[in-house]
């Protein structure tokens, strides 16, 4: 199976600081996608951003950024300054083109922000 | 206005019974999917229909049974529920097409096996 890790099952911070939640993916595919989304403790699933791997650029937007590196195959997700909000799981995803096969969750980091 | 609803919120039951959850979605997507949810957060895929077709159908016990009567819905029938059961089962769609789009997911049913 092609896994996503996320290494980081629990993490603490205080209010302000910045955080990076690091995501590990396997993939024999050419094409394929990469996703994050949040659960915050309310239970819904929102998502944050998508990546194609055709496009390394790095994106920024507001207090996230993502930092997507093909050479590692890895994904990470960072939150400048966080927020007490900002608490919640935050899941990493691969999905491979269209119809090709399933998409597949990491097992989520758990982001507690301190006041 | 609500993207993609489940029903019920809330499905409390007892074991041997069966039980259905609905799953409806406006956003004219072309995908829907069943996620399974654990008390560990852990986030599993069950199933995935493109266009009223399986298409994705994990190692899931056969008392697990899809629905997609229109590209709209997705519905789950669970028979004999077991105590392992007991999850929030998570509904999500995307459009698919030529690429792979974000999946928007319903609110959840935690369903519950006594």
């Amino acid at each position: 199976a092609q896994k996503v890790t996320q290494a980081q099952t629990e993490i603490s911070v205080v209010e302000k600081e910045d955080v990076t939640l690091d995501c590990v993916y396997e993939t024999r595919d050419t094409t394929y996608y990469l996703f994050w989304y949040k659960q915050p403790p309310s239970g819904e699933l929102v998502f944050l951003i998508r990546r194609n791997s055709f496009d390394e650029q790095n994106e920024i937007s507001g207090r996230y950024s993502w930092n997507f590196q093909k050479s590692t195959s890895s994904f990470n997700f960072t939150i400048t300054a966080s927020q007490v909000v900002d608490s919640a799981v935050y899941f990493c995803a691969r999905q491979p083109p269209p119809t090709a096969g399933k998409s597949t969750f990491g097992d989520g980091t758990t982001l507690t922000v301190k006041p | 206005d609500t993207a993609v609803s489940q029903t019920p919120k809330y499905l409390v039951t007892q074991m041997g019974n069966d039980k259905s959850i609905k799953c409806e979605q406006n956003l004219g997507h072309d995908t829907m999917y069943w996620y399974k949810q654990d008390s560990k957060k852990f986030l599993k895929i069950m199933f995935s229909y493109n266009n009223k077709e399986l298409i994705i159908n994990e190692t899931v016990p056969n008392r697990f049974s899809p629905k997609s009567p229109d590209k709209a819905h997705l519905n789950l029938h669970i028979n004999s529920l077991e105590l392992g059961d007991s999850a929030v089962y998570f509904c999500a769609s995307s459009q698919v097409g030529l690429s792979s789009g974000e999946q928007f997911f319903g609110p959840g049913t935690r369903l519950t096996v006594l």
